[in-house]
C-alpha cells in the first residue's frame, strides 16, 4: 500500500537555525498538510496546500514557517528560524479527493530545538 | 467552531472484555467524523468514517464506532480487546471553509488493554 514518507525521523537543531522536514505524499494525492504534536499530546493543524498553494493556515503557522511543493513530488516545511517551543512531532498527511477522504499520514519527524 | 471532545484520558481494559472510546462532537450541519489510532513513534493511522448512512461504521482490526446525532456523540467500540490495541486513539472531524478541508483532532485517549 502506497505511503506517504518522511524525512529526517529525528532532527536536532540549536535554536535560531533553520529546519526543513521533507516529506513525499502519495503520488496521486492533491491535498497536502502539515500537522505537529507536541510531546504526544493533541495533534494540531498547521496549514493545508492544494494546487500549488496555501488553502489554509493557523494561528501556529506565522512568519517563520513556509512550505512549497518544489519538484511535483517532495513537499517541505521550512522553520526559519527555530524557537525551543518548536519542539514536536511534525507530521506530513496527504489525501486524493479532500473532503471525506482520508488523510494518509506520515510516520513524522521528530524535531528537537536545543 | 467546529469541534470534537474527548472526555476520558486513559481507558483501561482487560483483553477480551468490550471497549469503549468516547467522542462527543459540535459542528453545524452535517458532520463528517473519523477515528484514527496513533502507535507508539508512528502516524496516525485511519480507522474508520462516518460520513453519512448507517449509524454503525465498521472500520479495520475490528473496531466499530456509533453515531448518534441526538448525543452528538461518535464512541469507537470493539466487542473483544486485545493487547495489541493498546495505542493512543484520536476522533476528529472534517472542517470545511470555502474551498479548504481540514481535519480538527480531539485531544486523544490513550487506551490501555491489560492481559
Amino acid at each position: 500500500e502506497p505511503e506517504v514518507t518522511q524525512t529526517p525521523s529525528h532532527q536536532v537543531t540549536q535554536m535560531g537555525q533553520e529546519v526543513i522536514l521533507r516529506c513525499v505524499p502519495i503520488s496521486n494525492h492533491l491535498y497536502f498538510y502539515w500537522y505537529r504534536q507536541i510531546l504526544g499530546q493533541k495533534v494540531e493543524f498547521l496549514v493545508s496546500f492544494y494546487n500549488n498553494e496555501i488553502s489554509e493556515k493557523s494561528e501556529i503557522f506565522d512568519d517563520q514557517f513556509s512550505v512549497e511543493r518544489p519538484d511535483g513530488s517532495n513537499f517541505t516545511l521550512k522553520i526559519r528560524s527555530t524557537k525551543l517551543e518548536d519542539s514536536a512531532m511534525y507530521f506530513c498527511a496527504s489525501t486524493d479527493l479532500g473532503g471525506n477522504s482520508p488523510l494518509h499520514f506520515g510516520n513524522g519527524t521528530r524535531l528537537t530545538v536545543t | 467552531a467546529q469541534s470534537v471532545a474527548q472526555p476520558e484520558d486513559q481507558v483501561n481494559v482487560a483483553e477480551g472484555n468490550p471497549l469503549t472510546v468516547k467522542c462527543t462532537y459540535s459542528v453545524s450541519g452535517n458532520p463528517y467524523l473519523f477515528w484514527y489510532v496513533q502507535y507508539p513513534n508512528r502516524g496516525l493511522q485511519f480507522l474508520l468514517k462516518y460520513i453519512t448512512g448507517d449509524n454503525l461504521v465498521k472500520g479495520s482490526y475490528g473496531f466499530e464506532a456509533e453515531f448518534n446525532k441526538s448525543q452528538t456523540s461518535f464512541h469507537l467500540k470493539k466487542p473483544s480487546a486485545l493487547v495489541s490495541d493498546s495505542a493512543l486513539y484520536f476522533c476528529a472531524v472534517r472542517v470545511s471553509l470555502g474551498n479548504t478541508d481540514k481535519l480538527i483532532f480531539g485531544t486523544g485517549t490513550r487506551l490501555q488493554v491489560f492481559p
